[in-house]
């Protein structure tokens, strides 16, 4: 079945950069969907076919899949940034969904 | 707007079958395209894919969890059902049911708030 991985943790400044990678085989060929799960909440969408985002989500949030990884990036990183971040492709061989491992976003 | 929210026993005993509710508003269960989705979380612990059923009634399932599922939908009700058979304490956690709208290779896009499901004797 595919797997998609991701790092358990990633530390930023406020107002730094945040990358958080999500690796998987032949990431590229698939539609990358970034969740944002803050402590005790619901996953909010952040990001959907790789790079684009819903209303309501600050510009500050990105997304790229030009290959591996597939990459989320958070810019002038605030204090509400602070939250698990998770992965999510169709794997459309099976007709299945994975979600990746998940990553938290500590901001120092 | 769409909103989304699941029902059932915060508390169930192991070998017993497990049902949730999801009750859906803002869109139709039979609109071409749609789906709903079941995504679980057990705590401290990543979000888990557990069913899907389309609009059509099509259904799709976790392959590891798939003789314990079943998936379906009364759309005069607006809801969709989850039942989880012969539970262990492995299923304890807090389970959600999302919206997934039509288009190719679309995300979950509205997620219900998520209801807590211990398994416990």
């Amino acid at each position: 079945s595919y797997v998609l991985t991701q790092p358990p943790s990633v530390s930023v400044a406020p107002g730094k950069t945040a990358r958080i990678i999500c690796g998987g085989n032949n990431i590229g060929s698939k539609s990358v969907h970034w969740y944002q799960q803050r402590p005790g909440q619901a996953p909010v969408l952040v990001i959907y076919h790789d790079r684009d985002r819903p209303s309501g989500i600050p510009e500050r949030f990105s997304g790229s899949n030009s290959g591996n990884p597939a990459t989320l990036t958070i810019s002038r990183v605030e204090v509400g940034d602070e939250a698990d971040y998770y992965c999510q492709v169709w794997d459309r061989t099976s007709d299945l969904y994975v979600f990746g491992s998940g990553t938290k976003v500590t901001v120092l | 707007q769409i909103t989304l929210k699941e029902s059932g026993p915060a508390l169930v005993k192991p070998t017993q079958t497990l049902t949730l509710t999801c009750i859906v508003s803002g869109f139709s269960l039979s609109t071409n395209g749609v789906r709903v989705g079941w995504i679980r979380q057990p705590p401290g612990k990543a979000l888990e894919w557990l069913a899907l059923i389309s609009w059509d009634d099509d259904k799709r399932y976790s392959p590891s969890l798939k003789t314990k599922l079943t998936i379906t939908q009364d759309t005069s009700k607006n809801q969709v059902v989850l039942t989880v058979t012969n539970v262990d304490p492995v299923d304890t956690a807090t389970y959600y049911c999302a919206h997934r709208p039509s288009g190719y290779d679309s995300p979950f896009d509205y997620w219900g708030p998520g209801i807590l499901v211990t398994v416990s004797s």
